[in-house]
């Protein structure tokens, strides 16, 4: 079953911040965010793991409250380069062996100057 | 560099044709998978395996099947081609135990 991520689509101007969010009904393992710019491969943004954490990476962080099944993306002072679609993807559980992540229908952002 | 790459960009085929996209990935990785990307949709699993000859139904394997006959590759069938398989498909592969999903750079299909 597909996350729900929220908003659908964001327009930023240069320097302003964002939070996409992303739930699950199910209990999830980890979550995982990743950007997608037009025409390319989506790319690897970070995973947060069961334990309820918080991670950053650059001007882009995380978090994961495990009790509600949620994640929020937070995106503060704006690039252009942040432009793109982002994706949650959910993994329920690791099952001794395979790793099935499950990604939401994104969130379009646009950073305007 | 890490490298997951697919046999075609864009492809045409007719109704009713059996339609082959490849993945090979060159990271020794032991999870591999096939989604399809629509607009509105996001990415949606179609199957995945997690070693050689071993195959999992995704969320939407109706219409597809897949081999895996060597770890490095991955490829997607379409028996009988559909006019609703017209989508972008990407494959993706990840080490087991690691966080990483790498992703190729995708094949748009148009089937007319």
């Amino acid at each position: 079953q597909q996350p729900v991520q929220s908003p659908q689509a964001v327009i930023l101007r240069e320097g302003e911040d964002a939070v996409i969010n992303c739930s699950s009904s199910k209990a999830l393992y980890s979550v995982h965010w990743y950007r997608q710019k037009h025409g390319e491969a989506p790319v690897f943004l970070m995973i947060l793991l069961k334990g309820g954490e918080q991670k950053g990476h650059e001007k882009i962080s995380a978090s994961f409250n495990e009790k509600k099944q949620q994640s929020s993306l937070y995106l503060t002072a704006s690039q252009l380069s942040y432009s793109g679609t982002y994706f949650c993807g959910t993994e329920e559980g690791y099952s001794g062996g395979y790793q099935k992540v499950t990604f939401g229908i994104g969130t379009k952002l646009q950073v305007i100057p | 560099d890490v490298k997951v790459t697919q046999s075609s960009r864009y492809l045409v085929k007719r109704t009713g044709e059996k339609v082959f996209l490849e993945c090979v990935q060159d990271m020794d990785h032991e999870n591999m998978f096939w989604y399809r990307q629509d607009p509105g949709l996001g990415l949606r699993l179609i199957y995945f395996s997690y070693d050689v000859k071993m195959k999992e139904k995704g969320d939407i394997p109706e219409g597809y099947s897949v081999s895996r006959e060597k770890k490095e590759r991955f490829s997607l069938i379409l028996e009988s081609a559909s006019t609703n398989q017209t989508s972008m498909y990407l494959c993706a592969s990840r080490g087991r135990g690691q966080e990483t999903q790498y992703f190729g750079p995708g094949t748009r299909l148009l089937v007319l």
